[in-house]
């Protein structure tokens, strides 16, 4: 079947620090994969996505490249600040449905 | 564009109570969904509408009904509460585009059930 897997948190990091938030997925076919933010009280917002092997999506200085061999989708920054704290979500689709991991919360503090 | 709306923001039901989540989107999506959020467990898929008169299950749809009721909006009704439905609520819309295939989210309903 299909899933995400992403890495447990949560996540602090002093301001600047490099980010990575881990994320493997399993499906069937070819899947799109994304990542969605979610800042306090509000809904899922679209960071980034890829929709084939060896994509690279990327904004607001996050990226993330679709590794189709080793069935990873990671989110990197290189210098994070402290308005990038949040909850972030991997995701992927295939067909209608979209299958999300559980969340990696970051705290950014400066 | 207000992209996709949600009422209510929040709610308080009892056990046994019964309401439905209204959802609206202006951007033309054929697709849309409904979700419950709870802590550690990401987003669920309770029923989604692949397009104007069709709905179809997801992993959580037990004690949930929905209406596609136009192509704008898709409602999700809880007949009769229970404490484990405490959880907030998200509906989303898609295009069908295999290129923009992105879910946009509405801000959510905060669903307490007492």
């Amino acid at each position: 079947g299909n899933s995400v897997t992403q890495m447990e948190g949560p996540v602090t990091l002093s301001e600047e620090a490099f980010l990575t938030i881990n994320c493997t997925y399993t499906a069937t076919g070819y899947p799109s994969l994304f990542w969605y933010v979610q800042y306090p009280g509000e809904g899922l917002q679209l960071l980034l996505k890829a929709t084939k092997a060896d994509d690279k999506g990327s904004n607001k200085g996050f990226e993330a490249t679709y590794r189709k061999e080793t069935t990873s989708f990671h989110l990197e920054k290189g210098s994070v600040q402290v308005s990038d704290s949040a909850v972030y979500f991997c995701a992927l689709n295939t067909g209608n449905q979209f299958y999300f991991g559980t969340g990696t919360s970051l705290t950014v503090i400066p | 564009n207000a992209g996709v709306t949600q009422t209510p923001k929040f709610q308080v039901l009892k056990t046994g109570q019964s309401m439905t989540l209204q959802c609206a989107q202006d951007m033309n999506h054929n697709s849309m969904y409904w979700y419950r959020q709870d802590p550690g467990m990401g987003l669920r898929l309770i029923y989604y509408s692949a397009s104007e008169g069709t709905t179809d299950k997801g992993e959580v749809p037990n004690g949930y009904n929905v209406s596609r009721l136009n192509k704008r909006e898709f409602s999700l009704r809880l007949e009769s509460a229970a404490p484990s439905q405490t959880s907030v609520y998200f509906c989303a819309s898609k295009t069908t585009s295999s290129s923009y295939n992105e879910q946009f989210f509405g801000p959510g309903t905060r669903l307490t059930v007492l």
